[in-house]
């Protein structure tokens, strides 16, 4: 069984350019969760996409956008970036939304805003 | 709006010693509790979760927590710690019943000496 996967694994970008970072989530998980996690901090949940509509949104600006795909793949994509978007970017996959549904995470993707 | 708190940024403890790390939550209904741990460089794996019931979980690698409802608390425990547990711990708290997502503490940083 394979796990969930993030590409890239690190990657340096530019202030105002965009960003797409992808998320194959576990055979059999159709729920993906994409959180933020900065230095010495948690992970903050940004949003998550439930048999391709998003499903419940945090605190992050339009600027953060995401699609999931039939194959229940995900992508998280940034917009005019900002130095504090620097941050471990988490993928989470899940198999539904039901009592009890434990979540698995992806080793994700390092994000660099200079 | 939910919240955690990790009082303890950084625990030093000694190998063979127990552990416990404090984690407070502020939820409006019957919360979803999880802790989870991150090595270095790695993603967030699932220690243990409370959903209902007994109020002792047991989960992997040894751990143990218990809600207290009273307390608005969920420590997590190990009676004796190995080297191998040296890494950062996540106390979370579930929105209903996913666990997809999650609002998440700060994070307490385990170092073991020898």
């Amino acid at each position: 069984e394979t796990g969930v996967t993030q590409s890239p694994t690190h990657l340096i970008k530019t202030r105002g350019q965009q960003v797409t970072l992808r998320c194959s989530s576990q055979s059999g998980h159709n729920t993906v969760s994409w959180y933020q996690q900065a230095l010495g901090q948690g992970p903050q949940f940004i949003f998550q996409y439930y048999r391709e509509e998003e499903n419940g949104r945090g605190n992050f600006p339009p600027r953060f956008s995401g699609l999931q795909f039939p194959n229940y793949s995900s992508e998280l994509n940034v917009n005019a970036l900002e130095l504090d978007d620097s941050a471990l970017y988490l993928c989470a996959s899940s198999p539904g939304q039901a009592t009890g549904t434990e979540a698995f995470f992806g080793q994700g993707t390092r994000l660099t805003v200079v | 709006a939910q919240s955690v708190t990790q009082p303890d940024i950084h625990i030093t403890v000694s190998e063979g010693a127990s552990l416990e790390l404090r984690c407070n939550y502020s939820y409006g209904a019957t919360p979803y509790l999880f802790w989870y741990v991150q090595s270095p460089g790695q993603g967030l794996q699932l220690l243990l979760k409370y959903f209902s019931g007994d109020t002792l979980v047991q989960g992997i690698k040894g751990f143990e927590a218990e809600f207290k409802r009273s307390q608005s608390s969920f420590n997590l425990r190990k009676p004796s710690v190995h080297w191998s547990d040296a890494a950062e711990y996540f106390c979370a708290v579930g929105f209903n019943t996913n666990a997809g997502k999650s609002t998440f503490g700060d994070g307490t940083t385990l170092t073991v000496k020898p």
